[in-house]
């Protein structure tokens, strides 16, 4: 099992620019995160889906879109990119809703 | 406010000792509380998950208690090797109206030395 894989692992946009980040799971779990990592901030809720077709707002959610269309593979979208969205994005899974999450290795991201 | 605390300051200790990092929490009443690893540059990994209604787990070389009247949280590291060596991310998961939500602490830096 590859567990929960993430691409790219890095990734540098100019502010206003659009990219994806692709989250992929092969352990059937229902739910899926989003979180971003800052220096002096910690592990910070975007987006969560508790199931396929599913997305709920987390704690930071301004600027980002998800979706989920199906239940391995959770997208994460940045519309309009901002260098205040320079961050390692990290995905999880997990069978229980908040519970024993698994992650992904993390994508670098910086917004110039 | 309500916040989640652990040791800011990188905790240095000698193989063969058992590490502790605290884990203290204001004005919740979480339901469960984890405990991950998180290498530099990597994912945190999943360690030790403790109810509230128990006071301690175990997990071979690791232990974990959970005093909901002190509100606070240890983690042991037993007979630690530099292996061990890593940030330890405690998480609270609390009610939050009708959601649950996870509360994230900033997590500590352990360093075990040969």
């Amino acid at each position: 099992n590859a567990g929960v894989t993430q691409t790219p692992k890095f990734r540098v946009l100019k502010t206003g620019q659009s990219m994806t980040l692709l989250c992929a799971q092969d352990m059937n779990h229902e739910y899926m995160y989003w979180y971003r990592q800052d220096p002096g901030m910690g592990l910070r809720l975007i987006h969560y889906s508790v199931g396929e077709g599913t997305t709920a707002k987390g704690e930071v959610p301004d600027g980002y879109n998800v979706s989920r269309l199906k239940k391995q593979n959770f997208l994460l979208g940045l519309e309009s990119a901002a260098p205040s969205q320079t961050s390692v994005y990290f995905c999880a899974s997990s069978g229980v809703r908040g519970l024993e999450q698994y992650f992904g290795p993390g994508t670098r991201l910086t917004v110039t | 406010s309500q916040k989640i605390e652990q040791n800011s300051e990188a905790l240095n200790i000698q193989e063969g000792k058992t590490a502790t990092l605290t884990c203290n929490y204001t004005n919740y009443s979480p339901a469960y509380l984890q405990w991950y690893r998180q290498d530099p540059g990597r994912g945190p990994v999943f360690l030790l998950l403790i109810r509230e209604n128990e006071k301690e787990k175990r997990k071979e070389r690791l232990k974990v208690t959970f005093d909901t009247t002190l509100k606070q949280s240890l983690f042991h590291i037993t007979a630690s090797q530099p292996a061990d060596s890593a940030t330890y991310l405690c998480a609270l998961d609390i009610n939050a109206g009708n959601n649950r939500k996870l509360i994230w602490g900033l997590g500590t830096s352990l360093a075990v030395n040969p």
